[in-house]
């Protein structure tokens, strides 16, 4: 089992859509979590951490549920340029290592 | 603001050759992490560098090895190229001493194929 699972998508959904990711984690002393984005054949740039309480950027959300190890990512009002991998990403402590999930695919239609 | 450099963009390397692949660090960044992405996989930690030394270390052959130097750039080495070492490697840069979140910064990349 790998230490970070996400969803296998792809998701195909039209714009307006609201959309909805998960990413499960199976190290109980993990400590910091991030959702990044990676668009084709570029690098992964933080999207936004995620907290306990949960936490909003604009049109997207974070959740995290720490006695199900359970991360999630919502993005409403999709648009074309949401079109991309996300990535969840777990870091144990002291931040040495990180472990990314292998990524959803978002495509955002007309 | 300078972000995370890579060099080089593209590599072409022949099975049994060793590479050596350059990150220099965002500015005010102390420490570099490298990883490997394969085609339809997320990134894969190689190792961290923190203070010039290996401070963490993922579930990769010795072949794999790294340096960091007192600005705080650092190299990834691989010797003994297989087909498999084909990837892109991606180095990311955070503040140790900054938010406990260590949030990381990447590199565009450096695409290597191992003919």
């Amino acid at each position: 089992r790998k230490e970070v699972e996400q969803d296998p998508g792809p998701f195909n959904v039209p714009e307006g859509a609201t959309v909805a990711f998960n990413c499960t984690y199976s190290n109980s002393a993990s400590q910091s979590f991030f959702w990044y984005r990676q668009d084709c054949r570029k690098e992964p740039k933080l999207l936004m951490s995620v907290y306990s309480s949960g936490n909003e950027d604009g049109r997207f959300t974070a959740q995290l549920n720490r006695a199900s190890q359970y991360i999630s990512l919502l993005i409403r009002d999709s648009k074309l340029s949401d079109s991309a991998t996300y990535l969840c990403v777990v870091n144990m402590a002291d931040a040495g290592k990180s472990t990314f999930g292998d990524g959803t695919t978002l495509t955002v239609k007309p | 603001d300078a972000g995370v450099t890579q060099s080089p963009t593209h590599l072409i390397k022949t099975r049994g050759q060793q590479v050596t692949l350059r990150c220099s660090p965002k500015s005010g960044h102390d420490t570099v992490s490298w990883y490997q992405q394969a085609l339809g996989q997320g990134p894969q930690f190689i190792f961290q560098y923190y203070e010039e030394e290996e401070r963490q270390r993922g579930n990769f052959p010795d072949r794999f090895s790294g340096h960091q130097f007192p600005n705080y750039s650092s190299e990834l080495n691989v010797n003994a190229l297989l087909l498999g070492d084909s990837a892109l490697y991606l180095c990311a840069s955070s503040d140790r001493t900054g938010t406990v979140d260590y949030e990381q910064y990447f590199g565009p990349g450096t695409r290597l194929t191992v003919t």
